[in-house]
This record gives structure tokens, C-alpha cells and sequence, in this order.
């Protein structure tokens, strides 16, 4: 059973960046998928944020203005994400997740707990 | 980029039938997939590509597409599938993904 866990610090100076580790077990992230940061702030909707595979480019919601970066590390088999310049518009909880394309559709099949992140001084 | 648009709240009796839309110039192109979100709890997929339930599904989801239009049924709700409901699905240029805005489904 894939299992993702995403860790990292809850609280958030404005202007500091943001950096989340997602850790996966019973999967390799280095076979294949892309894997992917969603958030939700708070009382509001999902908001994809961005997603890699092994091996490519990562790809960003263009409105988020390019302060994300996403990285793969195979050899703890985990991907991070960090954004710099963090606002209180970047409260939210975010989520880690397993993307997969089949059949004409993208999904995503697992999916970690989520971690709150608050930005605040 | 394009949007999808979904109805903020949807009720439906137990036991009767509930449609959740998604439209979207995107879903000319692509299959939407469905999660269900409970309070407090992170998403799960409910439906992906044509309409193929995820493991674990009961057969009352189902989904149906038409133009830029997808849809989520459930036939006979249950009060377990009291939640909010997120269509999502691919758009291009840019190779980026795009949920709805989700629609709260009460179940009275």
C-alpha cells in the first residue's frame, strides 16, 4: 500500500520561504508517476500547485507566479516543495500527492493527511 | 487559462439521485476525475477517466461527460456521502491541472 506523509514546519514567518518534505513508502518514486502539491486554505477549495516525475521538468500553476520549486529526492524517496516569500495568502493545508494519467484522465490516487502551514509573525 | 466551474451546494433526500457538475472548456479534451472530501479529512478519488470507480467506490457513483460538461451521479445517496465534491483535470498549454471549485453536497 502506497503511504505518503508530508512534514514540515507549521508556522511561517511572512517573507521566509516555506519548504514541505513528503515521504513515501511502498512505492519508489524513481519507477515512475508524477508527484504533486495540492493546498487548501482555509474554509476554501483546492488549489493545485504543482507536480514532477523523475527525470523532468516540474510543472507549476502559472498563478502562482513561479515562487515554487519542487524536487525529487530518490535516494530518501521524497519530494519537497518550497516557496519563497511566503504571504498570509499562502496559509493553507497542504497536501502531498500521487498523480497518474490513464483513459484520457489525470488523478490523483494517494494522497497524505496534509500539514497546516500558517504564516505569521 | 481555463476554469471549471462547479455549483457551490447541492442537497438531495436520502435515498434519491444527485447530479454534481463541472463544466469547463478543458473537459472538451479530457476526462474529469472526482474526489470526495469529508470534514476534516484529506481528498480521495472517487471517479476517474470515462467513469471507472477508484477501489473501494459503491457502484451508486457514477460519472457521465457531454461537451465541456462532466458529471458526477450518485445514485441513491447515502448520509456517508455527506461531503464536498472537487472535479479536477488537465489543461492546456502548460501541461498544468485545474480543480473546481467544489460543490457541498447535504444529504437530508
Amino acid at each position: 500500500q502506497v503511504q505518503l506523509q508530508e512534514s514540515g514546519p507549521g508556522l511561517v514567518k511572512p517573507s521566509e520561504t516555506l519548504s514541505l518534505t513528503c515521504g513515501v513508502s511502498g512505492y519508489s518514486i524513481s519507477d515512475g508517476y508524477y508527484w504533486g502539491w495540492i493546498r487548501q486554505p482555509p474554509g476554501k477549495g483546492l488549489q493545485w500547485i504543482g507536480s514532477m516525475h523523475h527525470g523532468e521538468t516540474a510543472v507549476f500553476n502559472p498563478s502562482l507566479k513561479s515562487r515554487f520549486t519542487i524536487s525529487l529526492d530518490t535516494s530518501k524517496n521524497q519530494f519537497s516543495l518550497k516557496s519563497s516569500s511566503v504571504t498570509a495568502a499562502d496559509t493553507a493545508i497542504y497536501y502531498c500527492a500521487r498523480e497518474f494519467s490513464w483513459g484520457g484522465s489525470w488523478y490523483y490516487d494517494f494522497w497524505g493527511r496534509g500539514t497546516v502551514v500558517i504564516v505569521s509573525s | 487559462s481555463s476554469e471549471l466551474t462547479q455549483d457551490p451546494a447541492v442537497s438531495v433526500a436520502l435515498g434519491q439521485t444527485v447530479r454534481i457538475t463541472c463544466q469547463g472548456h478543458s473537459l472538451r479534451g479530457y476526462y474529469a476525475s472526482w474526489y470526495q472530501q469529508k470534514s476534516g479529512q484529506a481528498p480521495t478519488l472517487v471517479i476517474y477517466s470515462r467513469n471507472v470507480r477508484y477501489s473501494g467506490i459503491p457502484d451508486r457513483f457514477s460519472a457521465s461527460s457531454s461537451g465541456d460538461t462532466s458529471s458526477l451521479t450518485i445514485t441513491g445517496a447515502q448520509a456517508e456521502d455527506e461531503a464536498d465534491y472537487y472535479c479536477m483535470s488537465r489543461d492546456d498549454p502548460g501541461n498544468h491541472l485545474i480543480f473546481g471549485g467544489g460543490t457541498k453536497l447535504t444529504v437530508l
